[in-house]
This record gives structure tokens, sequence and C-alpha cells, in this order.
């Protein structure tokens, strides 16, 4: 199957600062990508669609001036968190979609921690 | 609007032995359906998907699932677990046709003891 890359897989940050998530597709073009957040023991909850060349879509309650989303290229999207507080620990996955299987391909996830 | 229902937080057996995992789901239209394993710290791993054709969906790692329309379900199944199936396991709905975005299930954790 195609394969989704993410960096970094952990991260460690201080309250107040800005982090950067990077979701590749590394066999294919992802016109669409998804990031999503686990919260220990919880299923996935999809915070926001991204589209190459488009702004994002989020869902409801998800604060898109927080969690900036980029979708600059067919192979690369980007999640970065602002003014991190300690709640927005958690664990983020992105996936891309490949609209010719209806198949999702999910990265591996980051783990970010806010101290 | 579609969901999942995943009725086991936790499932435990032991090595060997089969194991049934539940999925129901509920949609106005039809569906494309998935089940999704998940080791601890990774991300997911799609095991099977049921698209159309033949209800009964063979995947990887020895699992299957049927998909029954008129209980509106999608069990995961599998005749003889490993210790290395220990994992979570989510089942996930799309419609055919939509915005491709799933609505995953709570999950169910899978706890194979030797």
């Amino acid at each position: 199957g195609a394969v989704v890359s993410q960096h970094p897989s952990r991260v460690i940050c201080k309250s107040g600062t800005s982090v950067k998530i990077e979701c590749r597709s590394l066999d294919f073009q992802a016109t669409t990508m998804f990031w999503y957040r686990q919260f220990p023991k919880q299923s996935l909850m999809l915070m926001a669609t991204s589209n190459e060349g488009s702004k994002a879509t989020y869902e409801q309650g998800v604060e898109k001036d927080k969690f900036l989303i980029n979708h600059a290229s067919l192979t690369l999207s980007t999640l970065t968190v602002t003014s991190a507080h300690p709640e927005d620990s958690s664990f983020y996955i992105c996936s891309a979609l490949d609209r010719g299987t209806h198949e999702q391909y999910f990265g591996p996830g980051t783990r970010l921690t806010v101290t | 609007a579609q969901s999942v229902t995943q009725l086991d937080s936790q499932v435990p057996v032991f090595e060997e032995a089969p194991v049934e995992l539940r999925c129901n789901y509920s949609s106005s239209v039809s569906v494309y359906l998935f089940w999704y394993v998940q080791y601890p710290n990774q991300g997911l791993q799609l095991l099977l998907k049921y698209l159309s054709g033949s209800t009964l969906v063979k995947g990887i790692n020895g699992f299957e699932a049927e998909f029954n329309k008129s209980q509106t379900s999608f069990h995961l199944r599998k005749p003889s677990v490993h210790i290395s199936d220990t994992a979570e396991y989510f089942c996930a709905v799309s419609e055919p046709g939509g915005s491709y975005i799933p609505t995953f299930g709570r999950g169910t954790s899978l706890i194979v003891h030797p």
C-alpha cells in the first residue's frame, strides 16, 4: 500500500511556542489530506480536511487560527500548532486520500507534549 | 448522517481462539466500510474494506469481515488469534460519492492472552 510519513514522530515543546508537523505522501499525489487528533484510549477526531491549493476545511469546534494547515503541494500538508498549551498535548495523525481506491493511508502519528 | 457503533470497548481472548469484533453502522445511503488496526503509538493500518460486490471480505493477517445490509453490520473475525494481534481495532464508514471522510467507531481493544 501507499506510504505516508509524518515528521517529527515525537516533539516536546514549551507552552507558548509553535510546533509544525509535516505529513507527506511518498508514492502518490494526494489532493486531499486529513488531520486527526487522538486522545488516549479514544477514537480519532477529525480536525480538518486539507485540500491542495485551497484553504483547509475545519470541523466544528476546531480553532483555525490555532491549528494552521497548509497544503502547498500534492505530497505535503503541514499542521502548525500555534501558541501551544499543555491541553494541546495529544497524538496527531494525518492521512492521505487516494480517490481512486477510496482508501485513506495513515501516517504513523506525531506525539506532541507541551510542558 | 452516518454513524458507527462498536459495542465492545475491550475483548479479551486466549491465543489461538477465534474472535469476533462487532461493528454496526447507520446511514441513509449506501456505504463503504473499513476496518483499521492501530498498534501502540502508531498510525492506522487498513485491514480490509468493503466497497461493493461479495459481502465476505478477506483482509490482511488472516482477518475477514462480512457485510450484512439487513443487520447493518460489518463484524470482523479471525479464526485463530496470535499474541501479535493485540491492538486497537477501528471500524469506519463513508459514503460513496461524498466527501470521502470516514466516520470512525470508538474502537475495540483486542487483548490476546497466552
